[in-house]
């Protein structure tokens, strides 16, 4: 079953732009995590913020949890061309597997 | 290298036949997984792996099989009994199966699977 759901379901920025793009959810998690998939290929991990988290960072990227509200956003600073791609958020609850959303696809203007 | 591998990157399917499709990992990962995807969709779990010789079906196993015989190979086979095999499917591979803290996957680049 599908947990997460992101929003919007697409996004188009002017390159240097920054783009952001927000996961829901349903029941608790242990962690939740991003994902980018360029088109056509396997997906890669991005980052991942455990349920004690509120906040982390990486590169370019920013994510934050609020276990209350049951949400997530994933922030994408100075975006390049590079950054065309469909981004997924995943949740772990604890049940062996990782629920994924349908995602948010990003097109960044040259 | 270490990563995780899938072949054929496309496969055509006559309706009626049974399909295997391959996943391959030299990361010395525990846990292996089965995705499908649908145009504009997100991924949906077909079966999981926590450990050689043990398998468990995901939110879409009809119509699936697969084997977990050595820990390095998850083959996933398309049977006749699944009536919209057209998919992109993706393999995936982790350190261990869920419950930890530290769950990240590895995907394979995926295999296009179009019935004819």
């Amino acid at each position: 079953s599908q947990q997460g759901e992101e929003d919007p379901q697409a996004l188009s920025i002017q390159e240097g732009e920054n783009a952001t793009m927000n996961c829901s959810y349903k029941t608790s998690i242990n962690n939740l995590q991003w994902y980018r998939q360029n088109s056509g290929r396997g997906l890669v991990h991005l980052i991942l913020i455990r349920s004690n988290e509120r906040e982390k960072h990486s590169g370019r990227l920013r994510v934050t949890l609020d276990t209350s509200k049951k949400s997530s956003s994933l922030l994408i600073t100075a975006s390049r061309a590079a950054d065309t791609a469909s981004y997924f958020c995943a949740t772990d609850s604890n049940d062996y597997k990782l629920s994924f959303g349908a995602g948010t696809t990003v097109t960044v203007r040259a | 290298d270490g990563g995780i591998t899938q072949s054929p990157k496309y496969l055509f399917r006559k309706e009626g036949q049974n399909v295997t499709l391959s996943c391959e990992q030299n990361l010395n990962h525990d846990a292996m997984y089965w995705y499908r995807q649908d145009p504009g969709q997100g991924l949906r779990l077909i079966y999981y792996s926590q450990i050689v010789n043990d398998f468990q079906k995901g939110d879409i196993a009809e119509g699936y099989s697969v084997s977990r015989e050595k820990k390095e190979s998850f083959p996933l086979t398309v049977t006749s009994a699944q009536k919209n095999p057209t998919a992109f499917y993706l393999c995936a591979s982790s350190i261990r199966g869920g419950g930890q803290s530290y769950n990240e996957q590895f995907f394979g680049p995926g295999t296009r699977l179009t019935v004819l």
